[in-house]
């Protein structure tokens, strides 16, 4: 099965920088990949995803990329805001036709004011 | 839409005793997932059903959880006898699948065993 492997587990960026996490990925079938937020307490929300047949997503100071031939994608957030701090996962699916997620270990960011 | 809906939010049990959670997926959403998250081992699916019928129950732990479908608004996860390793936050979510895919959380059920 699919195996999903994130880093960093914690980071921590000054208000205004830019933070990157990194994921790979194990099934060369897999096709979509997802990344969600959650805040403490709350619900793991979709902030982004990118499908294979494109190389990078961008929606405001979010983006993603995918390198299929390293298996790895990765989420940065520019100009970080303190609202930005929350655990991040990625995810990926491999099987058409059967939905299920697996997901990463999380990344805890916090960003100092 | 009201989103996923779970019940009980939160839920505190004694070991031993039988645990059930509900869980109403959003409305024309085909695809539902039982979800566990816990400090040790994160997100991990439980089990997933499409259109009803189970079709991927290789993460349910052990035979004291079981999960149903009834109907394609209602689902719940069942778990006889509960124990102290089983606390954790249980999510549900529901998907259209093709070709959007994404997967809607709901806000989780809460549950200790002590």
């Amino acid at each position: 099965g699919e195996n999903v492997e994130q880093h960093p587990s914690t980071l921590s960026v000054q208000e205004g920088d830019s933070a990157v996490i990194k994921c790979t990925y194990s099934d060369s079938a897999s096709n979509y990949f997802p990344w969600y937020k959650q805040e403490l307490g709350k619900r793991p929300q979709l902030i982004i995803d990118i499908r294979s047949n494109v190389g990078e997503k961008k929606d405001q100071r979010i983006a993603v990329t995918l390198n299929k031939t390293a298996k790895h994608f990765s989420l940065h957030i520019t100009e970080t805001q303190p609202e930005d701090s929350a655990v991040y996962f990625c995810a990926a699916n491999s099987n058409f036709g059967n939905e299920k997620l697996t997901f990463g270990t999380g990344t805890r960011l916090t960003i100092i004011p | 839409d009201a989103g996923v809906i779970q019940s009980p939010r939160h839920e505190v049990t004694e070991m031993g005793q039988e645990v059930t959670l509900r869980c109403k997926p959003i409305s024309g959403h085909n695809s539902l997932f039982w979800y566990r998250q816990t400090m040790m081992r994160g997100l991990e699916l439980l089990i997933y059903f499409n259109n009803n019928v189970p079709i991927d129950d290789s993460g349910m732990p052990e035979d004291r959880f079981s999960a149903k479908m009834p109907n394609a608004s209602f689902s719940t996860l069942k778990i006889q006898p509960s124990e102290p390793r089983d606390s954790a936050v249980y999510f549900c979510a529901s998907s259209l699948g093709q070709p959007t895919r994404t997967i809607y959380f709901g806000e989780g059920s809460w549950l200790t065993v002590v």
